[in-house]
């Protein structure tokens, strides 16, 4: 029972936008910095944003994170094949004192 | 550039201590914080604690009570130890360093089943 939620699935058509949000509370999001990872099938996570909205070198410009309050968002443009992936969002928790994350967004591109 | 590699057995019976390794390679221990992620089948992920170099740690208040993170900088190798296993506890067990406050370097995993 992850304390930051987001939706269970999105899809678009390629070369579309998708918006993925993650809800939480001022104990995490609103108070600590928002990660993204992407996860591929049958593969390990990948660092996305960190710092709410800051990318990895190496991560496409494609990929964009924003907060506001105690959600947070991460836009894909130009929806391609190979961003169907699992989406998870994570931060500190003050309240547990332990870092958390999403409940996973499931990306399909139609 | 820095590798991680988890290793350890894939089968562990319940009741039993679950032991885990992570060998990091292109790059020392002795610096950041190194951390376990679990992911049962088909479901999301779950923080289970990290490890600084100097060896201080924090857990998942929720697996506390039955985990151990140890760090041996001599062998630039970090472990996990989770006590009295249940079926709830298979999963696929990652171990990452730490990357701008956040788990950012990761293991490609490895698979833990709890049976008897």
């Amino acid at each position: 029972q992850s304390v930051l939620t987001q939706p269970p699935s999105v899809s678009e058509a390629p070369r579309q936008r998708v918006t993925i949000s993650c809800s939480g509370s001022s104990s995490n999001i609103g108070n600590n910095a928002v990660n993204w990872y992407q996860q591929l099938p049958g593969k390990a996570p990948k660092l996305l944003i960190y710092y709410d909205d800051l990318l990895p070198s190496g991560v496409s410009d494609r990929f964009s994170g924003s907060k506001s309050g105690t959600s947070a968002s991460l836009a894909i443009s130009g929806l391609q094949s190979e961003d169907e992936a699992d989406y998870y969002c994570a931060a500190w928790d003050d309240s547990l004192n332990g870092y958390v994350f999403g409940t996973g967004t499931k990306v399909t591109v139609l | 550039q820095v590798q991680l590699q988890e290793s350890g057995p894939g089968l562990v019976k319940p009741s039993e201590t679950l032991s885990l390794t992570c060998t990091v390679s292109g790059g020392s221990i002795s610096s950041y914080y190194w951390s376990w992620i679990r992911q049962p089948p088909g479901k999301g992920l779950e923080w289970i604690g990290y490890i600084y170099y100097s060896g201080s740690t924090n857990y998942n208040p929720s697996l506390k009570s039955r985990v151990t993170i140890s760090v041996d900088t001599s062998k630039n190798q970090f472990s996990l130890k989770l006590s009295s296993v249940t079926a709830a506890d298979t999963a696929v067990y990652y171990c990452a360093r730490e990357v701008n406050g956040t788990p950012g370097v990761w293991g490609k995993g490895t698979t833990v089943t709890v049976s008897s």
